[in-house]
Formats: C-alpha cells, structure tokens, sequence
C-alpha cells in the first residue's frame, strides 16, 4: 500500500540550513507536498511540488525531488527559531482524494 | 482567510461516554476530513466527506462515525469512548478537487480516563 517515511527528529543551530528528508512509494502521485505544524496549531501547507519537476525554490524553502529514488527533501536556508515545528510530508492516495501524511519530522533549531 | 474551527481545544470524558467532536469551516469547502495525531505515528485518516451526506472510511474508522448534515459541518462521533481513543483530533477542509490543499483547525486533544 502507500506509506511515506520521513525521519522522526532533527536538531540545528540558528543560521544553519536544514535538510528534510522523505521517501514515498506511490509513483503516480501527481504532486507532493510539505505541510508544516508549528506548536499547538494545526497543519498549514508549506508548499508542494509537482512530479515533473527536480526542484522548487521558494525564498528560504528549496523543494526536491528525485522521481526514480522516490525521495523528496525539504530545505530550509537560514533557519531560525521560529521554524520549530513539525514537518509532514505528504502525497495524495491513488484515488485522488486524501492525502498520506508521514510521521513528521521535529525540527528544533537552537540559537 | 480559511477558518476551520473546532468546538473544543480540550475535552477530557469518561470511558463508555458518548463523545461529539465538532468542526466548522466558513469557506464553502466540499472536502472535510477528520484526523488524529498520536506521537511517533503521525496523522492517521479516520473518515472524510466529499458532499453533505456522504462519507468516506478513512485508515482507522474502528470505533468513529461521522455526520455531516450541513456543508459547513463535519461531526466526529466515539459512540463508546476508550482510552485507547485518547489523542489529538484535528479536522481539515479542502475545495473539491483540491484534496492536497487541506486547511486545518487547530485540534483537539481529548483524554479519556
């Protein structure tokens, strides 16, 4: 079935980039996507990716994706302290109609 | 802006009690999902609904029902709650269409003791 895996916890100091890491396994998802959960909120879209693309860039965030590896990561310039929070990704089920969320991966950044 | 609301931020109930979760949204959405989030196992699909009426089992229904009998409103429903239910609810809308662009409240935790 589909699943999406991400790695549970990663820890940076201010003004590093982070990098996220996802692999999924539902090759016909049209798009992929980043949401992002910041404390005691509920989930906003990042951003997201749409399959015939290598990369998105926007502003601090830079999007890849590597079609054949099924892998999509999520980079993230400059962190600061005010991107703690919760990544999900996430793509759509073979029907179209929901979404697969990974576990998420904490991000803590540290000044 | 999207508002989705959910009537409680926290909820505590007794086992075997009948429990009502309830999520509004104001933007004419067609889609709306109930979720909930348990640490290390992230977000888990309980029900959605594409149109008033209509409802969709999601991964884990066990136990959950759902109603929607207005656009605007989606009800989750523990018919007999249990503390294994004990979690973090959280309800979205989308356009139709546009289930990957999900707008979401911002939760409710429920214990059940």
């Amino acid at each position: 079935g589909e699943d999406v895996e991400q790695s549970l916890f990663l820890s940076v100091r201010e003004g590093d980039s982070s990098v996220i890491n996802c692999t999924y396994t539902d090759s016909s998802s049209t798009y992929l996507y980043w949401y992002k959960q910041e404390p005691g909120a509920g989930l906003q879209l990042l951003t997201y990716i749409f399959s015939n693309m290598d990369m998105k860039q926007d502003q601090r965030l830079t999007v890849l994706l590597n079609k054949k590896d099924k892998h999509l990561s999520l980079r993230i310039a400059d962190t600061q302290t005010g991107d703690s929070a919760i990544y999900f990704c996430a793509e759509t089920d073979q029907a179209g109609t929901a979404l697969i969320f990974g576990k998420g991966t904490t991000l803590s950044v540290s000044s | 802006d999207v508002k989705v609301t959910q009537s409680s931020r926290y909820l505590v109930k007794r086992t075997g009690e009948k429990v009502f979760l309830e999520c509004v949204q104001d933007m004419d959405h067609e889609n709306m999902f109930w979720y909930r989030q348990d640490p290390g196992l992230g977000l888990r699909l309980i029900y959605f609904s594409y149109d008033v009426k209509m409802k969709e089992k999601g991964d884990i229904p066990e136990g959950y029902s759902v109603s929607r009998e207005k656009k605007e409103r989606f009800s989750l429903i523990l018919e007999s709650a249990s503390t294994n239910q004990t979690s973090m609810y959280l309800c979205a809308s989308s356009e139709r269409g546009r289930a990957y662009e999900q707008y979401f409240g911002p939760g409710t935790r429920l214990t059940v003791t």
